[in-house]
């Protein structure tokens, strides 16, 4: 298995920019989630999917849109990039949320600079 | 919503030593997570708990639901444990806490010289 996989890698983006950052899980994960990872704060959550088709809003959704279409895809798309939005983003999976003996597993994070 | 917070924020340590970081968050869990940050970035999990203790090699986590406290321990620390080491918690929805997602402590920075 590949685990979580995330595209790109580092992104530079003008402010009003838009772009869509990648994740795919290969296990059959129904729950998958972005986070975002900035100096001094802890991981936040941004967008989450509890299967194909379902989305919801985390803790700091403004500025980014979800699909879920499939269950291995969980793309994140950023609609006007603002400075703020330069951060590193984690996708993240795990086979449910709603059974308290899962693992997450993390994909390798998405370096994101807004100029 | 969670309130996570981990001591120490740093800590710097001489090979060989017993390492404790702490985590203690404010309501019920249903879950806790010990992660893995390298420098290279990547997250990995360590441990997840919702009771007890476990052990994996030289990592031992132990959680105290009564006190709202975990405890990771690395004995026989290596230079190549230096990471960031990060408390997450996932609230337990069927006490009204709701929050989706994990609640993330800030990590602690964990560097261990030879």
């Amino acid at each position: 298995n590949a685990g979580v996989t995330q595209t790109p890698k580092f992104q530079v983006l003008k402010t009003g920019q838009s772009m869509t950052l990648q994740c795919a899980q290969d296990m059959n994960h129904e729950y998958m989630s972005w986070y975002r990872q900035d100096p001094g704060m802890g991981l936040r959550l941004i967008h989450y999917s509890v299967g194909a088709g379902i989305t919801d809003q985390g803790e700091v959704p403004n500025g980014y849109n979800v699909s879920r279409s499939t269950t291995e895809d969980f793309p994140l798309r950023l609609l006007s990039a603002a400075p703020s939005q330069t951060s590193v983003y984690f996708c993240a999976s795990s086979y449910s949320r709603d059974i308290p003996s899962y693992e997450q597993y993390f994909g390798p994070g998405t370096r994101l600079t807004v100029t | 919503k969670n309130e996570v917070e981990q001591s120490p924020q740093n800590l710097t340590a001489q090979e060989g030593e017993f390492i404790t970081i702490n985590c203690s968050y404010s309501v019920g869990i249903s879950a806790l997570h010990w992660l893995q940050q390298h420098p290279g970035g990547g997250i990995v999990s360590l441990f997840m708990l919702s009771s007890g203790k476990k052990k994996h090699g030289r990592l031992i986590a132990t959680i105290n639901i009564q006190e709202k406290h975990s405890s990771l321990h690395i004995t026989a620390s290596h230079p190549r444990d230096s990471a960031v080491y990060i408390c997450a918690v996932r609230d337990d929805r069927g006490s009204g806490g709701g929050a989706d997602g994990l609640t993330f402590g800030k990590g602690t920075h964990l560097i261990i010289q030879p």
